[in-house]
């Protein structure tokens, strides 16, 4: 089946610091990638949809200075959260439709990200 | 209201019960129905589609009521594996194409 990556797996951070997390298709073209943030106990939430060679679209109440997103190829997208607070603390997951198959969503195994 | 609405549970059953999860979406436009599975600190992964007719994988049947607005989720022979959230998913074509409203998850706690 398809594979989605996502670098790095966990991260702790000082407040104030920005992180970057890559959501990479491994054996496929993903034209649209999404970002999603779960907090404990909770649903999954789309941040933003990142369409390959175009700005993204953000969920209402999403700050896009905030949260970065490049989707500079058709494999890889990223996410950088900038000057990150304890609240950003979440787990992110992206996923990736694949341009041959676009009902089907392949998820990476999602980013832990702490700030301290 | 929510897009999609689900009992969180938790369901505690023991191995070998039948344990049955339902979900609502509000949007009637919605085209596309998917029933995840998320382990612990884990990504969600797709454990079925469902379809109109309903559908059967094993151990696992999904049923759809477009009239009602409903889907469900029957497990019988439960396995400790098992244990595990279950995501209801909607994909509604909207303005983005693809984007998919989850359901908080039914957690499901099988016991030997």
């Amino acid at each position: 089946g398809a594979v989605v990556s996502q670098h790095p797996s966990r991260v702790i951070c000082k407040s104030g610091t920005s992180v970057k997390i890559e959501c990479r298709s491994l054996d496929f073209q993903a034209t649209t990638m999404f970002w999603y943030r779960q907090f404990p106990k909770q649903s999954l939430m789309l941040m933003a949809t990142s369409n390959e060679g175009s700005k993204a679209t953000y969920e209402q109440g999403v700050e896009k200075d905030k949260f970065l997103i490049n989707h500079a190829s058709l494999t890889l997208s990223t996410l950088t959260v900038t000057s990150a607070h304890p609240e950003d603390s979440s787990f992110y997951i992206c996923s990736a439709r694949d341009r041959a198959r676009v009902d089907e969503q392949y998820f990476g195994p999602g980013t832990r990200l702490t700030v301290t | 209201r929510k897009e999609v609405e689900q009992d969180p549970g938790p369901f505690n059953v023991p191995e070998g019960a039948t344990v049955a999860f339902n979900c609502t979406y509000s949007n009637s436009a919605s085209q596309s129905f998917f029933w995840y599975r998320q382990d612990c600190r884990k990504e969600p992964k797709l454990l079925m589609s469902v379809y109109s007719s309903g559908n059967e994988d094993g151990r696992f049947t999904a049923q759809l009521n477009r009239a009602s607005q409903y889907i469900s989720l029957l497990i019988r022979d439960s396995k400790l594996s098992d244990s595990a959230t279950y995501l209801c998913v909607v994909n509604s074509r909207g303005s983005t194409l693809g984007r998919l409203y989850f359901g908080r998850g039914t957690q499901l706690t099988v016991w030997p």
